[in-house]
């Protein structure tokens, strides 16, 4: 099993702000087979990026995705209030399907 | 609209059963392989299972495998997942989520979930 470690747990940031998100694996993600999602209290996870740079429709250009083999980086540029919330990452190059722990962003 | 809407969660006692189910709408759902993927409260995200578009690909979490069992019925557009010898690490809501590119990798369409409790 692939184990994700994401870093760090916690990230107090300001709206404006720029940031990046790190997730790590325990062995190597083939082909980049990397996800991110976001999860807002409350509500259901939401995918913004697959292949480890490929943004899902409708996500703002401000999240980007970057990294290969076992690094892997979400940055958010111009933080936006409504971008605080958990970010997960989750690789699909191995089975079972496995998330990292999460890492929240907050004010 | 797409939607994925789960049901059939509750209490139960450790060592008992729960069916949960999952209606798609506003696509062709027979189109598409589902999982599960759970979330204890206050945690991460755990995938649990899932089934081919066609029903005749399986695959389980080993947490679970043994004790849970997914079906499909493409006719009427749902979706079940048989959970039995429940313990309290299932406690979690439960997500029935819809895979993007048919190679079972990763998940465009959540459900709002459904709450598992298993306590006595």
């Amino acid at each position: 099993e692939t184990v994700m470690t994401q870093f760090p747990a916690t990230l107090s940031v300001s709206a404006g702000e720029s940031i990046s998100l790190s997730c790590r694996a325990s062995q190597s993600v083939t082909d980049n087979y990397l996800a991110w999602y976001q999860q807002k209290p409350g509500q259901a996870p939401r995918l913004l990026i697959y292949d480890a740079s490929t943004r899902a429709t409708g996500v703002p250009a401000r999240f980007s995705g970057s990294g290969s083999g076992t690094e892997f980086t979400l940055t958010i540029t111009s933080l936006q209030s409504e971008d605080f919330a958990v970010y997960y990452c989750q690789q699909y190059s191995d089975w079972p399907r496995t998330f990292g722990q999460g890492t929240k962003l907050e004010i | 609209q797409v939607h994925l809407v789960e049901s059939g969660g509750g209490v139960v006692q450790p060592g008992g059963s729960l069916r949960l189910s999952c209606a798609a709408s506003g696509f062709t759902f027979s189109n598409y392989a589902i999982h599960w993927v759970r979330q204890a409260p206050g945690k991460g995200l755990e995938w649990v299972a899932l089934i081919s578009y066609d029903g005749t690909i399986e695959y389980f979490a080993d947490s679970v495998k043994g004790r849970f069992t997914i079906s499909r019925d493409n006719s009427k557009n749902t979706l079940s997942l048989q959970m039995s010898s429940l313990r309290s690490e299932d406690t979690a809501l439960y997500y029935c989520v819809r895979d993007m590119t048919g190679s079972y990798d990763y998940f465009d369409l959540w459900g709002q979930g459904t709450l598992v409790t298993v306590s006595s």
